[in-house]
């Protein structure tokens, strides 16, 4: 079966601290793999994905295949980081997500 | 474009009454997708659509769940006879490849 685990709940960082948000997967095949973020009370939105090997806000991930990882980086934490994140995993019909990790930014 | 659009964005019913969400696609995406998301859990996948063709559908989604997209511009989901259990966030995305979902608003539906 197919499954996304993200680990942490959630994660407090002090601001200017790195942070490093933990996805591992089970998936058939080469899945595409994905990092959704959620900022409060505004809408699921695009992160990064693996395909395009881009940093966006600072973040990064890399794909660990030998570990089915795909753990998300960011040197330094910002305030304005706190929010919702989703690691997926999956192709054209679909996604699967993991559970979400809460990132608590502490200034 | 302003994005996935849905509608209604809250709906409250009694239980066993039937209940029906809209969502408008970005226009140019031609895949379509309908995901459930509970507190505490990241969305579920509850089906697809690449065009007006539903090519893949949840075995977790039950026989009073249907979805539509007739033309393949908007699509519908509606949930006959609803269950307590089915109070969640009822999430649409759409997608012209592999890139990556837009993701709409959602539309919360709380069975009373």
């Amino acid at each position: 079966a197919q499954r996304v685990t993200q680990p942490e709940k959630l994660l407090s960082v002090f601001k200017g601290a790195p942070v490093e948000l933990k996805c591992n997967y089970s998936y058939s095949g080469s899945p595409e793999l994905f990092w959704y973020v959620q900022y409060s009370r505004q809408r699921l939105q695009l992160l990064l994905r693996h395909i395009s090997r881009e940093s966006i806000k600072g973040f990064t991930a890399d794909l660990n295949k030998g570990e089915t990882s795909f753990h998300l980086k960011k040197p330094f934490a910002q305030e304005e980081d706190s929010a919702m994140y989703y690691c997926g995993a999956g192709g054209y019909q679909k996604v699967t997500f993991g559970t979400g990790t809460k990132l608590q930014v502490i200034p | 474009d302003t994005g996935v659009s849905q509608d209604p964005r809250h709906k409250i019913t009694k239980r066993g009454q039937n209940v029906t969400f809209r969502c408008d696609p970005i226009s140019e995406h031609n895949r379509l997708y309908w995901y459930r998301q509970t507190l505490g859990q990241g969305p579920e996948f509850l089906t697809y659509f690449q065009n007006e063709a539903q090519l893949e559908k949840s075995r977790l989604l039950s026989d009073r769940f249907s979805a539509e997209r007739p033309k393949g511009s908007f699509s519908t989901l509606e949930i006959q006879r609803t269950e307590q259990g089915d109070s969640a966030m009822y999430l649409c995305a759409s997608s012209a490849n592999l890139y990556g979902y837009t993701f709409g608003s959602g539309t919360r539906l709380t069975v009373v």
